[in-house]
Order: C-alpha cells, then structure tokens, then sequence
C-alpha cells in the first residue's frame, strides 16, 4: 500500500535561517505531488505542485522555493525564513491523472 | 476552474444525518465533483467524489442533482469525530492540481 512520510512533526526556526522540509510517497510510482500551507485559522493555500521529476509548479510568489529531485521525494526550501512562513505545511500526493490526493501528518513551522 | 460555494459553518446532532450541500453552477461537462474534510490539526482525507451519478461508500454519500449545478454529501449517521471542515472541490478528470476553497466548518454536538 502506499504511504506518504513527512518530516519533522514540528520546527521552531529563528529568522533568517535556512528551511528544508522533506516528503517521501512509498509504494506508488510517478504520482503528483504537492506543497501546502495553512496559516493558523486560514484555509489550506496550494505553494507547489509537481507532476514528475524536475518538473515544479509555483502558485504563489513568496520566500519558499521546492524541488523534486527524485520521483517520490519533495522538497521545500527556503534560503532565509521570515516570520510570515509559520504555519502548518502539509505534503500530499495523487495518482497521475486524478484529485484523489493523500497528505502527510504536516510540519507545524514557528519562526521566531 | 469552476468555482464551488458552500456554506461557512452548519450544526449537526450526533446521531442524525449531516446533508453538506454545495453549490457548483459553472461545472463543465468534465468536472468531477471531489469532496474532502479536515479534522483539527490534521491534514485533509478524502472522502468521496463523483461525475454525475450518485455515490456511495463507507465513510458517505454523494449526491448529485440531474443539472449537475450542485451536490450534497451526506454522512448517514454523524459522529463527534466528523466534527471538521468539509472541502468541495471541483476539478477536469486528469486535473493534476487540487485547490482548496472555505469550505463548511461541520460541528456535531451531542
């Protein structure tokens, strides 16, 4: 069966610190793959959509940048956080060409 | 994309019937209907979807009118753990990319 691993449950980072949050989907091969956010009390916000290796969707200009170095790993990053990235990112996947989309149990990100 | 309305907040008995409704005037001939919820501090979990038939699995039903310009979800008999927000979604079969609305905050009370 397939599972979806998202590490760390939960990060506290100073400003101005570098972010590396990994996904890794197990048990599928070449699904989609998806960054979201979710501020606290604010809906679910789509920041990165992958449909296959090195292929990297932005929905929304910001300080995060993601990566799809191999097929099931995602990558999100950023160079210097800022207070504004706290919130709740969560990593999910779907098969190709469907929206029946699987998520990790999230990273809870306080900047400080 | 087609763009979905739904209630912001709804109340249900735990025990009775939730009858989610959703608001999809603008669907094209090719749009699913996909419904998702969100339990508090989690991530969403899909519940159901359909085209134009109605459908039904464990977790709930899916209703959709013969115009196809709404639907309802239906969960038969609501617990305390339904509590969450509920997510209707509409997207093109083969659409990879999955926007989420408002959705309806759904709380079951005892």
């Amino acid at each position: 069966s397939q599972t979806i691993h998202q590490w760390p449950a939960t990060l506290v980072q100073p400003v101005g610190s570098p972010l590396s949050l990994e996904c890794t989907v197990e048990g599928t091969s070449n699904p989609n793959l998806y960054w979201y956010r979710q501020a606290a009390g604010r809906g679910l916000q789509l920041l990165f959509y992958s449909v296959g290796i090195g292929q990297i969707s932005s929905e929304v200009p910001q300080n995060l940048s993601a990566s799809r170095p191999q097929d099931r790993q995602f990558i999100l990053s950023s160079k210097k956080l800022l207070l504004s990235d706290s919130g709740f990112y969560l990593c999910a996947w779907s098969p190709r060409q469907s929206t029946e989309a699987f998520f990790g149990q999230g990273t809870r990100l306080t900047v400080v | 994309d087609a763009k979905t309305t739904q209630p912001t907040s709804m109340d249900c008995a735990e025990g009775r019937a939730a009858n989610l409704p959703c608001n999809h005037s603008t669907i094209s001939g090719n749009e699913y209907v996909y419904w998702y919820r969100q339990i508090h501090s989690q991530g969403p979990q899909y519940i159901i979807h359909g085209l134009k038939n109605n459908e039904t699995n464990e977790m709930a039903s899916l209703i959709i009118t013969e115009d196809r310009k709404s639907s309802t979800l239906i969960l038969p008999h609501a617990t305390l753990r339904d509590t969450a927000v509920y997510y209707c979604i509409v997207n093109p079969g083969g659409y990879n990319k999955l926007i989420f609305g408002a959705g309806t905050r759904l709380a079951v009370h005892p």
